[in-house]
C-alpha cells in the first residue's frame, strides 16, 4: 500500500506560469517531507524540505506547503521555466528517519 | 568533491543469475541507502547501511542483500534474478544517515533481466 501518493502522473505548464505538484500521505507518524527532482539518466537531487512543525517553506522559486490535518503537501514553482521539466518525487521519512518513502513521481513539462 | 558513483551503469543478465552492484559514497559519508526504481512502483527503499551495519530494511525478499565495507563503499547483491527485478537501482549517501542530513544520489545502475 502506497504511503506516499502522487496522484497526477504528469503536469504540463506554460513558461512563466505557476506549477503546482501535489502529494498525499497516509502515515500520520511521518514528520519530515522532501521534494526531489530527477532528470533522465541522473539520480534524484534534493529540492526542498519541510518539517511537520511548519506549514510553509520557501526557497527562491520553490515553495512547499504542508497541511497536516489533510495529510497533504504541495510544491509550487513560480515562475515555471523550461529547465524545470523533470520528474518530481515527493518523499517522507520513516519513523527511524533513516529511509525515504517516495511517491511514484509526477512528470512536469514546461513549454516555452 | 566527487559525487556518488555507481558501477556498472548498465547491466544485462538472464533469469536465475545473480548480480552485484557497487556504490562509492561521497568522501566522509558513512551512510549508504539503496533504492529500486521501476515505472510501476516508483522509488522503493531497499536497505540502509551505516558503519558496516544494516540499520534499516525495506520490504523486499531475501534475494536482495547488501553489505558495506570499512571505507563506506557498499555492494548490493540480487540472487536468482527474476524478470521483475529489471529496474534502475539507485544508491544514496549521507553524512550520518538521518534524513535531516541530505541524501545525495548516484546516477544509478540500469539492470535488465532477460
Amino acid at each position: 500500500d502506497q504511503q506516499v501518493k502522487q496522484n497526477s502522473p504528469s503536469l504540463s505548464v506554460q513558461e512563466g506560469r505557476i506549477s503546482i505538484l501535489n502529494c498525499d500521505y497516509t502515515n500520520s507518524m511521518f514528520d519530515y517531507f522532501l521534494w526531489y527532482k530527477k532528470y533522465p539518466a541522473e539520480g534524484p537531487t534534493f529540492l526542498i524540505s519541510i518539517s511537520s512543525i511548519k506549514d510553509k517553506n520557501e526557497d527562491g522559486r520553490f515553495t512547499v506547503f504542508l497541511n497536516k490535518s489533510a495529510k497533504h503537501l504541495s510544491l509550487h514553482i513560480v515562475p515555471s521555466q523550461p529547465g524545470d521539466s523533470a520528474v518530481y518525487f515527493c518523499a517522507a521519512t520513516n519513523q527511524a528517519g533513516t529511509a525515504l518513502i517516495f511517491g511514484k513521481g509526477t512528470t512536469l513539462s514546461v513549454s516555452s | 568533491k566527487a559525487g556518488v558513483t555507481q558501477t556498472p551503469r548498465y547491466l544485462i543478465k538472464t533469469r536465475g543469475q545473480q548480480v552485484t552492484l557497487s556504490c562509492s559514497p561521497i568522501s566522509g559519508h558513512r551512510s549508504v541507502s539503496w533504492y529500486q526504481q521501476t515505472p510501476g512502483q516508483g522509488l522503493q527503499f531497499l536497505f540502509e547501511y551505516f558503519s558496516e551495519t544494516q540499520r534499516n530494511k525495506g520490504n523486499f525478499p531475501g534475494r536482495f542483500s547488501g553489505r558495506q565495507f570499512s571505507n563506506s563503499r557498499s555492494e548490493m547483491n540480487v540472487s536468482t534474478l527474476e524478470l521483475g527485478d529489471s529496474a534502475l537501482y539507485l544508491c544514496a549517501s549521507s553524512l550520518s544517515g538521518t534524513i535531516y542530513n541530505e541524501q545525495f544520489f548516484g546516477p544509478g545502475t540500469r539492470l535488465t533481466v532477460l
